[in-house]
């Protein structure tokens, strides 16, 4: 069973404050997702990963995947009041016909 | 480019019911999952279909079970409610099953509760 661990599982900073916040797995993932869920909502797709060593970079956000394409990070700069909601991380795995979701990190940014 | 859509928004039930939801997947997309989030938790896999056919299942029980229409939207069917069945069940979408799979852009769920 692949499984993918986030943390921290929950996150309270100040605006302004930087984070990072991480998504680790024994598995190897052909790419690795990366969502922001906001409450009464659904999960909205940041970004995909999918070299090993890959950095993408989407405004004040930074995603990283793994030479090896087992984890990911996600740095935040500078963190608003707006990027307040729930990270998850997915990562791909065609030979088992799904998407494996972690468990999320709530993060919380207060003004 | 209309999103995922799901229904109803919000379902109430006893237990022992039957609830039916539903999902219409983005234009062109020929993949739909399912998946359950109980509160405060992560996404748990529920189903995966492709072109019609079931092509992976999560581990629920069998009275999780749905389908997937000829214009690729699909239902989800669950039989003999229980407590805790109650959670947030989403439903995403994806592009034609490529080298690894395709993204998934989710529908805003439905809240199912259970009385």
């Amino acid at each position: 069973t692949q499984l993918l661990e986030q943390s921290p599982q929950f996150l309270s900073i100040q605006e302004g404050e930087n984070l990072t916040v991480y998504c680790n797995s024994s598995s190897v993932f052909s790419s690795l997702q990366w969502y922001r869920q906001e409450p009464g909502e659904g999960p909205v797709l940041l970004v995909t990963v999918v070299t090993g060593g890959e950095v993408k970079k989407l405004k004040r956000l930074t995603f990283q995947f793994g030479d090896a394409r087992k984890d990911s990070s996600l740095h935040i700069t500078a963190a608003q009041p707006g990027d307040t909601g729930l990270y998850l991380c997915a990562g791909a795995n065609p030979n088992a016909g799904k998407s494996t979701f972690g468990d999320g990190t709530t993060l919380t940014v207060k003004p | 480019e209309a999103g995922v859509t799901q229904s109803p928004t919000h379902l109430i039930k006893t237990r022992g019911q039957q609830a039916t939801l539903r999902c219409s997947p983005i234009s062109g997309h020929t993949s739909v999952y399912w998946y359950q989030q109980a509160l405060g938790l992560g996404l748990q896999f529920l189903l995966w279909y492709d072109e019609g056919e079931e092509r992976n299942r999560g581990n629920f029980p069998p009275r999780f079970s749905g389908r997937q229409f000829p214009n690729y939207s699909s239902e989800l069917n669950v039989n003999a409610l229980e407590l805790e069945d109650s959670a947030l069940y989403l439903c995403a979408s994806s592009l034609v099953l490529g080298q690894g799979l395709r993204p998934q852009h989710f529908g805003d769920g439905t809240r199912l509760s259970i009385l």
